[in-house]
């Protein structure tokens, strides 16, 4: 089966600007996850779907930072404004049983 | 709340000697214990998990952890480690399928 899907794998914008990452889960899985992996230190989780609902935000900066998953199935997250320490690694994962998760790539953001 | 710590950042070992990567985690209830896997460029992969039953889970390449209850630890080891193995190691906690990361161990396995 495919795996979980990211695009783009890499991108650097400037301050202040926006950008938004995209990911296709695996095909039937209910649960998906956004982290964020500062260099040096574990992902950390921001947002978690199941279905098209959002299931925990707690960690989500939502002055800058949104997530979507419309049709319950691929979701964008978006930086509006990006800054400095927004660099980071962006993980997706998805699951079908809620504890065990399958990454995909990544996308590699750098903010100058 | 639960929380992990790993308690070694890196860890160099020579090839086919033996290593352990610690993992420490503190939750009020019971939880799911995982080890994942990140090559460089990579996302994470699923090394060895425990849910529940034998408290000793191992891997198809050679890894095992055994889930400690009184020690509230879930270290990983291998007998005998080869080249491919370099690489950095997250444990982590799940519970009602919320997971809290450890900060990782990066391996590096020296010929």
């Amino acid at each position: 089966e495919a795996g979980v899907a990211q695009s783009p794998r890499y991108k650097i914008i400037e301050k202040r600007q926006s950008v938004a990452f995209w990911c296709n889960p695996i095909s039937g899985h209910a649960t998906l996850y956004w982290y964020q992996q500062i260099l040096g230190q574990g992902p950390k989780l921001l947002i978690q779907f199941q279905n098209n609902g959002v299931v925990d935000d707690s960690q989500l900066p939502k002055d800058r930072f949104s997530a979507e998953r419309l049709k319950g199935v691929d979701s964008t997250l978006k930086i509006q404004p990006a800054k400095l320490e927004d660099s980071a690694v962006y993980l997706c994962a998805s699951s079908l049983q809620s504890n065990e998760q399958y990454f995909g790539p990544g996308t590699r953001l750098t903010v100058t | 709340a639960q929380s992990v710590t790993q308690l070694d950042s890196q860890v160099p070992v020579f090839e086919e000697a033996p290593v352990e990567l610690r993992c420490n985690y503190s939750s009020s209830v019971s939880v799911y214990l995982f080890w994942y896997v990140q090559y460089p460029n990579q996302g994470l992969q699923l090394l060895l998990k425990y849910l529940s039953g034998s408290t000793l889970v191992e891997s198809i390449n050679g890894f095992e952890a055994e889930f400690n209850k009184s020690q509230t630890s879930f270290h990983l080891r291998k007998p005998s480690v080869h080249i491919s193995d370099t690489a950095e190691y997250f444990c982590a906690v799940s519970l009602t399928g919320k997971s809290t990361f450890g900060d990782g161990t990066t391996l590096t396995v020296k010929p």
